[in-house]
């Protein structure tokens, strides 16, 4: 089974700062790779597909680059709105689906 | 738009079942892929079971393979999770998904419904 990490698990930036969250899979998952936003109580929303797609409505600063093993997802200025958990998820080991344990981003 | 609802959640004994109901509208049901995914309190996402659109293939995680039946009507826009035998550590909120695209189920999640509470416990 592939495995994912993500880093950090948590992190503490200021409004305005650029935030970068990291997703390594066990094995080379290609492109296969997603990013979701979930506020404390809510359930999960996608942001970004295909590692670097940007779904319809999700504000530009959101982006995400990567593949193979490695994949990068980041917030260009941080805004209030976006204290979450961010989830990276892959489905290129079918037909398993597994999501990374997740990023708790804060406003210091 | 895409709204999905889930319901049928509560507080059950370990060894005992439950069913869990999602009502979809907002989009051409029978065309999508769906999944569940559950979130234990305080903890991460897991990917629980997926159907194809038309409900001929369907899969489980290890974790509840053998235990737990994904099915849907398409005629009624519902997905259904039946749960047999269940487990405290089956404990979480339960969430229903579309698959992103139309006819290949393998991809990405979009949308989520609200969630639904399942508590194992005697």
């Amino acid at each position: 089974d592939i495995q994912m990490t993500q880093s950090p698990s948590s992190l503490s930036a200021s409004v305005g700062d650029r935030v970068t969250i990291t997703c390594q899979a066990s094995q080379d998952i290609s492109n296969y790779l997603n990013w979701y936003q979930q506020k404390p109580g809510k359930a999960p929303k996608l942001l970004i597909y295909d590692a670097s797609n940007l779904e319809t409505g999700v504000p530009s600063r959101f982006s995400g680059s990567g593949s193979g093993t490695d994949f990068t997802f980041t917030i260009s200025s941080l805004q209030p709105e976006d204290i979450a958990t961010y989830y990276c998820q892959q489905y290129d080991n079918l037909p398993s689906f597994t999501f990374g344990p997740g990023t708790k981003v804060d406003i210091k | 738009q895409v709204q999905l609802v889930e319901s049928g959640g509560g507080v059950v004994q370990p060894g005992r079942s439950l069913r869990l109901s999602c009502a979809a509208s907002g989009f051409t049901f029978s065309s999508y892929g769906m999944h569940w995914v559950r979130q234990a309190p305080g903890k991460g996402l897991e990917w629980v079971a997926v159907i194809s659109y038309d409900g001929s293939n369907k899969y489980y995680a290890d974790s509840v393979k053998g235990r737990f039946t994904i099915s849907r009507d398409n005629s009624k826009n519902t997905l259904y999770l039946q749960m047999n035998s269940l487990r405290a550590e089956d404990t979480a909120v339960y969430y229903c998904a579309k698959s992103g695209l139309p006819w290949a189920t393998y991809n990405w999640f979009d949308p989520w419904g609200q969630g639904t509470l399942v508590t194992v416990s005697s």
